[in-house]
């Protein structure tokens, strides 16, 4: 079964404290996304990679940090320099073909305490 | 600065009649439009599709119509169903560069039995 996949579901955090959220693809898409919502926003981009060991600084990138080692890895950590953690996290990926839609995994709830 | 935009934050239809979901665009150099469908706590889901060269994309019950000049597309549903109850959120991108998607802030439809 293709998809993606976010871990955990629920993340809990003490304020000050890194914390990783798990994006694992198995689609061979060679572009992945990280997006944030909040209530009543759309969704933001956080950092996006076209391919492997490469990544750019999406719209809200202050306080994250991603790699991209593997095609089917794209990891982000939230930092201490985040000022408002709390969210929904989403995690994207898609071919690199022209007018392709961007699949996405069920998303991550951080919450810090 | 907001690129794309769904005006309506809420949306309440019968079943059995059309719901109509529009979206504005400030950016005249995104060519592909796109809709998606959510769940609270879920991924996004996506619904369908319109390149720029169209004016009109239709899939089952979902319609989607572009009008470039006004900048401005629409999702019809015919005929809505309680299942289409959930946020529809519009999304945008260029096929110059990243393909990066700009999303709009979504629009809860409710589907009324």
């Amino acid at each position: 079964d293709g998809g993606i996949t976010q871990s955990p579901k629920y993340l809990f955090r003490k304020e000050g404290q890194n914390v990783t959220l798990s994006c694992e693809q198995n689609l061979n898409h060679d572009a992945m996304y990280w997006y944030r919502q909040d209530p009543g926003q759309g969704l933001r981009l956080i950092y996006y990679s076209q391919i492997v060991n490469d990544f750019q600084k999406g719209d809200i990138a202050e306080g994250y940090s991603v790699s991209r080692e593997k095609k089917e890895s794209f990891p982000l950590t939230v930092t201490s320099a985040q000022k408002n953690p709390t969210a929904f996290y989403l995690c994207a990926s898609r071919t690199g073909q022209e007018y392709n839609e961007q699949f996405f995994g069920p998303g991550t709830r951080l919450t810090v305490l | 600065d907001q690129q794309v935009k769904q005006n309506s934050p809420s949306l309440s239809v019968q079943e059995g009649r059309i719901s109509i979901l529009n979206c504005d665009y400030t950016n005249s150099m995104f060519d592909y439009f796109l809709w998606y469908k959510k769940y609270p706590a879920e991924g996004p889901t996506f619904l369908i599709s319109i390149s720029s060269i169209k004016d009109k994309n239709e899939d089952g019950r979902f319609t989607v119509f572009l009008n470039k000049s006004a900048k401005h597309l629409s999702l019809h549903i015919v005929p809505s169903q309680p299942g289409d109850s959930a946020v529809y959120f519009c999304a945008a991108s260029k096929s110059t560069g990243a393909n990066n998607l700009f999303f709009g802030t979504g629009t809860r439809l409710t589907v009324i039995p």
